[in-house]
């Protein structure tokens, strides 16, 4: 069975704070997919990165970066110097092999104030 | 770069009414699945299409019915409406064979009353 944990309910950081917001996952499958989805106030669901199980190099883009690890079934996220437009719900999703089923964590409400 | 399209972004209903509920994949996708999310949840599976078949189904209620076109959009089809059908329905587009992420549409938000 497949299955993702997003601990963190809500956090509040004050703005320039660095963030990060945990994701542990579970599945017996060897090939799987790991993303993270940002939910702004607004509703939609924007999609940010996808990692596949074989590749768990970190990857930083602007100011986000994500730290894969396999040994410990975690897929990170951190918002260096946070701003107030990254306030938003963040999912992280898990996938395998058929894309058919998205695994959604229960989402972090992150809160940036100034 | 087009996105996946549904429509309407909000509706209203009532209890026991029917609402259907439109998505355009992004072109060149032929791959849609719509998820529910309630209030304060994490988006839930409800069905999924791959070439216009249905290729997966989770927990999708059996007063709901969906099918995919010839064209590739996808209609989600609600019938006898409750409460509890309020959510925010979202409809999201991949490609099979490309293994490309879900994108997803903006939503309807539905609100039976």
């Amino acid at each position: 069975a497949q299955k993702v944990t997003q601990a963190q309910t809500e956090i509040s950081v004050v703005e320039k704070e660095d963030v990060t917001l945990d994701c542990v996952y579970e599945t017996r499958d060897t090939t799987y997919y790991l993303f993270w989805y940002k939910q702004p106030p607004s509703g939609e669901l924007v999609f940010l990165i996808r990692r596949n199980s074989f590749d768990e190099q970190n990857e930083i883009s602007g100011r986000y970066s994500w730290n894969f690890q396999k040994s410990t079934s975690s897929f990170n996220f951190t918002i260096t110097a946070s701003q107030v437009v990254d306030s938003a719900v963040y999912f992280c999703a898990l996938s395998v092999n058929n894309f058919n089923k998205f695994y959604f964590g229960s989402g972090t409400k992150l809160n940036v104030k100034p | 770069a087009a996105g996946v399209i549904q429509s309407p972004r909000h509706l209203i209903k009532e209890k026991r009414e029917t609402a259907t509920l439109k998505c355009y994949p992004i072109p060149r996708h032929d791959t849609v699945y719509w998820y529910q999310q309630g209030p304060g949840q994490d988006p839930q599976f409800l069905i999924s299409f791959y070439e216009k078949m249905q290729s997966d189904k989770g927990s999708i209620p059996d007063r709901f019915s969906a099918q995919q076109f010839s064209d590739y959009h996808s209609e989600l089809n609600m019938s006898s409406l409750e409460l509890g059908d309020s959510a925010l329905y979202f409809c999201a587009s991949s490609s099979w064979t490309g293994r490309s992420p879900l994108h997803f549409g903006n939503g309807t938000r539905l609100t039976v009353t």
